[in-house]
């Protein structure tokens, strides 16, 4: 089964507006912690929000906020007031707790292309 | 600016070539990960390395091999390239605790585009 899942490939939106990008995750530990990349075309990755499972408000950074429903197992981006720089593949990760065998890794989506419409 | 480095930014070779991938992660960071990107597989995890050991394997192939040195940069080694292994490669780094806590957010190098002919 798929760590992350983001059902939406592709979305647009309209400069100024709001937009949320779905992200949901499968995990059986308790402690884990989900992040939210951004991809430009350039193709860095950038860091933009992190969410710990027992933080229990919604984080937020700037223009970005974690819509973070736990039972639901859900951790959307909403990104306020669209800039046409915030085009850009989106990332979901998600962090499990250390173990040998997995180690610190970040696990994946499929990532979700965002287009911001002037 | 991450803070990560990788060079080079690009590689183009022919299959069946040897190539290596470069890597310092940002000052103060021990562990070291490595991520596949390609358009079929997304973003994988290869392998991770903390304070010099190897901490972690993914879905590395056996023609591929790491290490980190002393100085904690580390090397990704591709041999005997395929035409499927043509991605971008990242490299990145956490803060100082290997087993750390999860809110350790990992930052990325640029990536080195790898094309194999």
């Amino acid at each position: 089964a798929q760590k992350i899942t983001q059902t939406q490939p592709g979305m647009f939106v309209q400069e100024k507006e709001a937009v949320t990008l779905d992200c949901t995750y499968d995990t059986s530990d308790q402690s884990y912690g989900l992040f939210w990349y951004k991809q430009p075309s350039s193709g860095e990755m950038i860091f933009l929000i992190y969410q710990g499972s027992y933080d229990e408000q919604n984080a937020t950074e700037g223009r970005y906020s974690l819509n973070f429903q736990k039972a639901r197992k859900s951790a959307n981006l909403v990104i306020s007031a669209s800039q046409l720089g915030d085009s850009a593949m989106y990332f979901c990760a998600m962090r499990e707790v250390y173990t040998p065998n997995t180690g610190n890794q970040f696990y994946f989506g499929t990532g979700t292309s965002l287009t911001v419409i002037p | 600016d991450s803070g990560v480095t990788q060079t080079p930014k690009h590689l183009i070779t022919a299959t069946g070539q040897r190539v290596t991938l470069r890597c310092s992660p940002r000052s103060g960071d021990l562990s070291v990960y490595w991520y596949q990107q390609s358009l079929d597989q997304g973003l994988q995890f290869l392998i991770q390395y903390y304070n010099g050991e190897e901490r972690a394997k993914g879905n590395i192939l056996e023609r591929f091999s790491a290490q980190q040195f002393p100085d904690l940069h580390s090397e990704l080694n591709l041999s005997s390239l395929e035409l499927g292994d043509s991605a971008l490669y990242f490299c990145a780094s956490s803060a100082p605790s290997g087993t750390g806590p999860l809110t350790d957010t990992q930052y990325f190098g640029p990536g080195t585009r790898l094309t194999v002919l």
